[in-house]
């Protein structure tokens, strides 16, 4: 069974920076690609970025070009996302997903909350 | 990059049939048959319920379906349950290994 656990969110200020981490479990992690998305207070979901089962590509939505960066470890099983320059509108629940279904975002882990305040 | 339009809000009584139209552009619902949905329980994370347009996860009831015409996807419900209130998400490939979501509609069941 595929299992997702975020951790690393938090309080922080504007302007400053925090590493979000994603444990997989369940699944060849280093064979598929992997997502963040995010959902602000009481909003719908946005697609934030993703990156190429050998890290070699990684796209990310244009609000957070330049700001974020995502990255991850196939010997850990680990996602990362670095983020930096926070903003109050980066305030949301941040999700790490698989795409293990081609071109699909299927499976969720259960989010971390990042509070920019 | 903008979002995908949906309702708002649809709503239905036990056993009525009811659909959620999801519409973009011909750069992402109509580009691609990589069209997806999601069902969110509050406080919960998102479910898989249909991808490829009209595919099922093992383990979704088959009263979900989803079609897709031109630029505009749909997601129906056929006999809506109780458990099925909830807020529903499309998702599109948009080309260039992007994303795209809808604005989210919320189910009520009467």
């Amino acid at each position: 069974e595929v299992q997702l656990v975020e951790s690393g969110g938090g309080l922080v200020q504007p302007g400053e920076s925090l590493r979000l981490s994603c444990a997989a479990s369940g699944y060849p992690f280093s064979s598929y690609w992997m997502a963040w998305v995010r959902q602000a207070p009481g909003e719908g979901l946005e697609w934030v970025a993703n990156i190429k089962d050998d890290g070699s590509e990684k796209y990310y939505v244009d609000s957070v070009k330049g700001r974020f960066v995502i990255s991850r470890d196939n010997a850990k099983n680990s996602l990362y996302l670095q983020m930096s320059s926070l903003r109050a509108e980066d305030t949301a629940i941040y999700y790490c997903a698989t795409y293990i279904i081609t071109a699909t975002i299927d499976c969720w882990g259960q989010g971390t909350q990042v509070t920019v305040s | 990059q903008s979002a995908l339009t949906q309702p708002r809000s649809v709503s239905g009584s036990p056993g009525q049939s009811v659909t959620i139209s999801c519409t973009g552009t011909s750069s992402d619902v109509g580009g691609y048959n990589y069209v997806s949905w999601y069902q969110q329980h509050p406080g919960k994370a998102p479910k898989l319920m249909i991808y490829g347009v009209s595919k099922r996860p093992s383990g979704v009831p088959d009263r979900f379906s989803g079609s897709k015409s031109g630029n505009t996807a749909s997601l129906t419900i056929s006999g809506v349950q109780a458990e099925d209130e909830a807020d529903y998400y499309c998702c599109s490939f948009a080309g260039s290994h992007t994303y795209v979501f809808g604005t989210g509609t919320r189910v009520t069941v009467l």
